[in-house]
C-alpha cells in the first residue's frame, strides 16, 4: 500500500538471494513504467522500463513484470548484492507531457 | 556514458533571496524536467520543457518559479523569493524523445534559512 514520509516499506534480503519489489498503480490507461534506484544523497538512476504491450522485460540481473489486470508492477533482482542496497521507485510516465509520477518507494537492505 | 550534471551540489540561502539552479542535460536530449524531493518523501514533478517552452507544470510551480534554456546546453530553474518550504533536493532530468526514459542528474540540495 501507500507509504508516506519516512515510513517506507523495507525489504531485507540476504546477499545472494533474489529480491522482489512491488508497486501498484491506479490509472488503467497508464502505458509506460520505469523503475529507478536511488542511493542516499544521489539522483534516481534508471534501471529498466516496460511498456503496456509487454508483460515482462529482462535486463542484467533485473526483471520487471507488469500485470495490467490488477495494475501491479514488480521488480525482481537476481542474486542481490550489497551494492543493490538503495530505495527503489516505480514511476508512471503520464501520456501527456511525459511527467513521471513516482510511487512512495521501497527500501532494499542487503545483509552480508 | 553521457550524464546529466547539476550545479551547485549544495546551496544555502536566506528566505526571500533568489536562487538559480543549473543543469546541463544530456547533449542530444530534447525534453527537460525539474523535480524536487523533500527529505524522506517521494520525488515530485515540477515542470517539463520542450521546444523552448513549458509543456506542463505542477501546482508547486507557482509564479515564484521560472525555467530557462539560455543556450544550447544549460537548463536553469530560478526561484525568485525563496521560502522555508522550498528546502529540498532539486533534480533535473532529460529525455531523448517522446515516451522514452528520463535520466536524472545528481541533484542540488537547497536549504532555505
Amino acid at each position: 500500500g501507500e507509504s508516506v514520509g519516512l515510513h517506507l516499506p523495507t525489504l531485507s534480503v540476504q546477499e545472494g538471494d533474489n529480491s522482489i519489489i512491488n508497486c501498484a498503480y491506479s490509472n488503467s490507461a497508464s502505458d509506460y513504467f520505469i523503475w529507478y534506484k536511488q542511493e542516499s544523497g544521489k539522483g534516481p538512476q534508471f534501471i529498466i522500463d516496460i511498456r503496456s504491450n509487454m508483460d515482462k522485460r529482462q535486463g542484467q540481473r533485473v526483471t520487471v513484470l507488469l500485470n495490467k489486470t490488477v495494475k501491479h508492477l514488480s521488480l525482481q533482482i537476481a542474486a542481490t548484492q550489497p551494492g543493490d542496497s538503495a530505495v527503489y521507485f516505480c514511476a508512471d510516465a503520464m501520456e501527456y507531457g511525459n511527467k513521471l509520477v513516482f510511487g512512495a518507494g521501497t527500501i532494499l537492505r542487503v545483509k552480508s | 556514458e553521457p550524464e546529466v550534471t547539476q550545479t551547485p551540489s549544495h546551496q544555502v540561502t536566506q528566505m526571500g533571496q533568489e536562487v538559480i539552479l543549473r543543469c546541463v542535460p544530456i547533449s542530444n536530449h530534447l525534453y527537460f524536467y525539474w523535480y524536487r524531493q523533500i527529505l524522506g518523501q517521494k520525488v515530485e514533478f515540477l515542470v517539463s520543457f520542450y521546444n523552448n517552452e513549458i509543456s506542463e507544470k505542477s501546482e508547486i510551480f507557482d509564479d515564484q518559479f521560472s525555467v530557462e534554456r539560455p543556450d544550447g546546453s544549460n537548463f536553469t530553474l530560478k526561484i525568485r523569493s525563496t521560502k522555508l518550504e522550498d528546502s529540498a533536493m532539486y533534480f533535473c532530468a532529460s529525455m531523448i524523445r517522446d515516451r522514452e526514459a528520463q535520466y536524472f542528474g545528481p541533484g542540488t540540495r537547497l536549504l532555505v534559512l
